[in-house]
Order: structure tokens, then C-alpha cells, then sequence
């Protein structure tokens, strides 16, 4: 079956420094990759989106990279900031409408 | 405003009861999606629909109901014969994945307690 597996455990960092957060997924071949935040309570909110002909992607503070050999992507956040403290997660689309996300993981961001 | 409106945001059922949760969107979307989310997992898609008319079942679709008869509306019922009702549910909506945008915009979502 269809898995995509987040590091569910929280991941703390030193503000200023770059997080990197990682995707990986098995028994899938998505035409698409997406990275939301979600803040406690609230609906998700779309980052970005790589296709699979793509290798790398930015906007602004944030970089993400799809290795579809691998079946692995990363999301960087640099330079981070405490408010850029919430739970990041990772979507999967085929070609067809339907997104499967991961369970997310939750970064904190230390003064 | 654009966006996607989800009524009520929070709501109170006894067991053995059915409850309808909103989800109206004013973006032009064609494909609309409804998830639940329990404490410390991800988002799990119950169902979703491509157009007007039309909607398939997600990962855990089993004692919920949709509709799909307006393009901006795609109501959740939460049958009895779901089991553990309790939860927050998302509604999102997207463009179709073949104008290669795909983002999905969610609402704000409903949080459903079984008492």
C-alpha cells in the first residue's frame, strides 16, 4: 500500500539556522509534491509544489527538493525564525485529483 | 473574500445521531475534498470529487455520506454507523490538477465531538 512517512518526532533547531525536514514515500509515483504548514487549530496552508520532472524548487526562505529515485524530498527552511514554528506536511498527488498527506512534523524554532 | 467557508466550527452530537457538516467555496474550484484529523496524526481523506455530480471514496470513506450538486458545495454527513466520530474536519478545494496548479485551499475547519 501507498505510504509517506514523515519524521513524526519534533525537530528543534537555534533560530537562524536552516531546518531541513524529510519526505519519503514507498508504492507511489506522484505527478506532484506539496509542503503546507498548519498551525494548531487551523487548516493547512499551501507552501509550495514540485512536479516530478523537477528537481528543486524556492520561494523566498524556503527550498524543496524531489529526488523521485530516491522517493525523498526535503524542505529547507533557512535563515528560520521563530515564527516559522507550526507542523510542515508533505503531500502526495498522482494524476488524477486525489492528495495523500503524512503525518507532518512539528518544528520549533528557539529564540 | 475567496475562499472556503466550513459550518459549524464547532459542534456537539449525541451517539446514534447523524450531523451534516458545510463546506461552501466561492473560488471556481472543481475538485473539493473532505479529510479528518485526530490528535498527533495526519490529515486521512474521507471523500472527494472531481466535478459537479461526481465524488469517490477516500481512505476512510466507511460511515460517511457526500453530495455533490452545486460546484461550490460539498457537504459531509457523519453517519451513526461511523465509530469514532470525534474528530477535525477539513474541507479543501483545488483547480483541476490539469492546469498544473493542484495546491489545495482549505477551510477553517469543524471540530465534531461525539458526547
Amino acid at each position: 500500500s501507498q505510504k509517506i512517512e514523515q519524521n513524526s518526532e519534533a525537530l528543534n533547531i537555534q533560530e537562524g539556522k536552516t531546518a531541513t525536514l524529510t519526505c519519503n514515500y514507498t508504492n507511489y509515483s506522484p505527478a506532484y509534491l506539496q509542503w503546507y504548514r498548519q498551525d494548531p487549530g487551523r487548516g493547512p496552508v499551501f507552501l509550495l509544489l514540485i512536479r516530478e520532472n523537477e528537481k528543486e524548487k524556492r520561494k523566498e526562505r524556503l527550498k524543496v527538493t524531489f529526488d523521485t529515485t530516491l522517493k525523498q524530498s526535503l524542505f529547507h527552511i533557512t535563515a528560520a525564525q521563530p515564527a516559522d514554528s507550526a507542523t510542515y506536511l508533505c503531500a502526495l498527488q498522482g494524476s488524477y485529483q486525489k492528495v495523500t498527506f503524512g503525518i507532518g512534523t512539528k518544528l520549533q524554532v528557539i529564540p | 473574500d475567496g475562499g472556503i467557508t466550513q459550518s459549524p466550527k464547532y459542534l456537539f452530537r449525541k451517539e446514534g445521531q447523524n450531523v451534516t457538516l458545510s463546506c461552501e467555496q466561492n473560488l471556481n474550484h472543481d475538485a473539493m475534498y473532505w479529510y479528518r484529523q485526530d490528535p498527533g496524526q495526519g490529515l486521512r481523506l474521507i471523500y472527494y470529487s472531481q466535478i459537479v455530480n461526481d465524488f469517490q471514496k477516500g481512505d476512510i470513506a466507511e460511515g460517511y455520506s457526500v453530495s455533490r450538486e452545486k460546484k461550490e458545495s460539498f457537504p459531509l454527513t457523519v453517519t451513526s454507523a461511523q465509530k469514532n466520530p470525534t474528530a477535525f474536519y477539513l474541507c479543501a478545494s483545488s483547480r483541476p490538477v490539469t492546469t498544473n496548479t493542484g495546491e489545495l485551499f482549505f477551510g477553517e475547519g469543524s471540530r465534531l465531538t461525539v458526547l
